[in-house]
């Protein structure tokens, strides 16, 4: 049961437009939301997070979008850059309150492709 | 900055060999986390440690086991590793709540033969 959905396995953009990642969760206990970056050969590093008690945070390029109501959340990067050529996960947490709750459940990954 | 190494990047075994995988971070990290990556399937979790000599089994811990003898060292182990264990294979740490967010080693990918 896959409860963190990135359906759409791959996406090309253009160089200089917006890239859109979207991510669908089925869990109702979720409450921490991250999104990682992967390059082949290296592990996923951390891009940036949303608790669900906000709808929008923003660093830089990158903005995540989250929409409790819809269990979706979205990461958007504007202007997208030959170097943002990628695999991105979006993986999700329960309120952490006790131990075992440190644990993500990651999605599928989106493989993003920049078109220079 | 945290540094989560792995003792291999490339390993080749073959089938029914014991294979060890092992991992070490530097930043006192309390839980430390084993996944596999498939095309397809995304990061799944296979163990999990949130204290030495602690573990919890994840989403697909079937052929696996793990040791926690030390808070910076968290070993996988393949008892009789089998060609469907071809992998890769990602170890990660982080520190205890409310830090939830999780720093990675480089990956091995390992091919059972």
């Amino acid at each position: 049961d896959q409860q963190v959905k990135q359906n759409s396995p791959s996406l090309s953009v253009q160089e200089g437009r917006i890239s859109i990642l979207n991510c669908d969760y089925t869990n109702s206990m979720f409450d921490y939301f991250l999104w990682y970056k992967k390059y082949p050969a290296e592990g996923p590093t951390f891009l940036i997070s949303i608790s669900s008690i906000k709808d929008k945070n923003e660093d830089g390029r990158f903005t995540v979008f989250l929409n409790k109501s819809a269990k979706h959340l979205s990461l958007h990067i504007v202007p997208s850059q030959p170097g943002d050529s990628a695999v991105y996960f979006c993986a999700a947490n329960p309120a952490p309150s006790n131990f075992g709750n440190e644990k993500l459940t990651f999605g599928t990954g989106t493989r993003l492709t920049i078109i220079p | 900055d945290v540094k989560v190494t792995q003792s291999s990047r490339y390993l080749v075994k073959r089938t029914g060999e014991k294979v060890f995988l092992e991992c070490v971070q530097d930043m006192d990290h309390e839980n430390m986390f084993w996944y596999r990556q498939d095309p397809g399937l995304g990061l799944r979790l296979i163990y999990f440690s949130y204290d030495v000599k602690m573990k919890e089994k994840g989403d697909i811990p079937e052929g696996y086991s793990v040791s926690r003898e030390k808070k910076e060292r968290f070993s996988l182990i393949l008892e009789s590793a089998s060609t469907n264990q071809t992998s890769m294979y990602l170890c990660a740490s982080s520190s205890a709540v409310p830090e939830l967010e999780q720093y990675f080693g480089p990956g091995t990918r390992l091919t059972v033969t």
